[in-house]
């Protein structure tokens, strides 16, 4: 397994702002991906980050909207960028737990829950 | 037609009852198969991977029916700490897809 702790827990923000967002896997993995979860409803993937590569966005997602960083084995970031109210949601985090392949098991972050005014 | 359909429920059950969820899921070359738990306002937790064969942990089981692209999950002896929603989730071209999950109550 993977323990994943995310940062910051929670904010609000002014719109036309950034927002980064830190995940951090307490082991090396190769995979990690960002979802989105508006309330009430279930994950939707942004993107898949993976060390070494740029990351690979989902349909309807954008680098200059949500661009993400993967420096290492253990760590990424998710930036909102240019914030609006449609943006508020929980931004999750989680990592694929093989170093060396895929498990399709995915271990998630406790989620950063963003208002955005 | 999504990838992964479930009963939004609520499933409305006395402690001790006997619970199942079905899940459906359009993408035939899927090979991996999870049931993921999600408490308000957490994030969602794997509680059990599905085989094809069937599988249980404890008071939970899970089965598979390949053939009518169909995914199950029993709770037997419901306790007040199972209310959750239940996610279904299976793999589709190197991602996982997640249900709309299926919501658990369990009253005194």
């Amino acid at each position: 397994s993977a323990v994943i702790s995310q940062k910051p827990s929670r904010d609000i923000c002014q719109r036309g702002t950034s927002l980064t967002i830190q995940c951090q896997v307490d082991s090396q993995v190769t995979m990690m991906f960002w979802y989105r979860q508006q309330p009430g409803q279930s994950l939707t993937l942004i993107a898949t980050a993976n060390q070494g590569s740029e990351a690979t966005y989902e349909s309807g997602f954008v680098i200059d909207k949500f661009p993400i960083s993967r420096p290492n084995l253990t760590f990424s970031t998710l930036t909102v960028s240019n914030m609006s109210p449609e943006d508020s949601s929980i931004y999750l985090c989680s990592a694929d737990p093989g170093l060396a392949g895929r498990t399709d098991t995915q271990y998630f972050g406790p989620g950063t829950r963003l208002t955005v005014l | 037609r999504k990838e992964v359909e479930q009963d939004p429920g609520p499933f409305n059950v006395p402690e001790g009852a006997t619970v199942a969820f079905n899940c459906t899921y359009s993408n035939s070359a899927s090979q991996s198969f999870f049931w993921y738990r999600q408490d308000c306002r957490k994030e969602p937790k794997l509680l059990m991977s599905v085989y094809s064969s069937g599988n249980e942990d404890g008071r939970f089981t899970a089965q598979l029916n390949r053939a009518s692209q169909y995914i199950s999950l029993l709770i037997r002896d419901s306790k007040l700490s199972d209310s959750a929603t239940y996610l279904c989730v299976v793999d589709s071209s190197y991602k996982l897809i997640f249900g709309s999950g299926t919501r658990l109550l369990v009253r005194p």
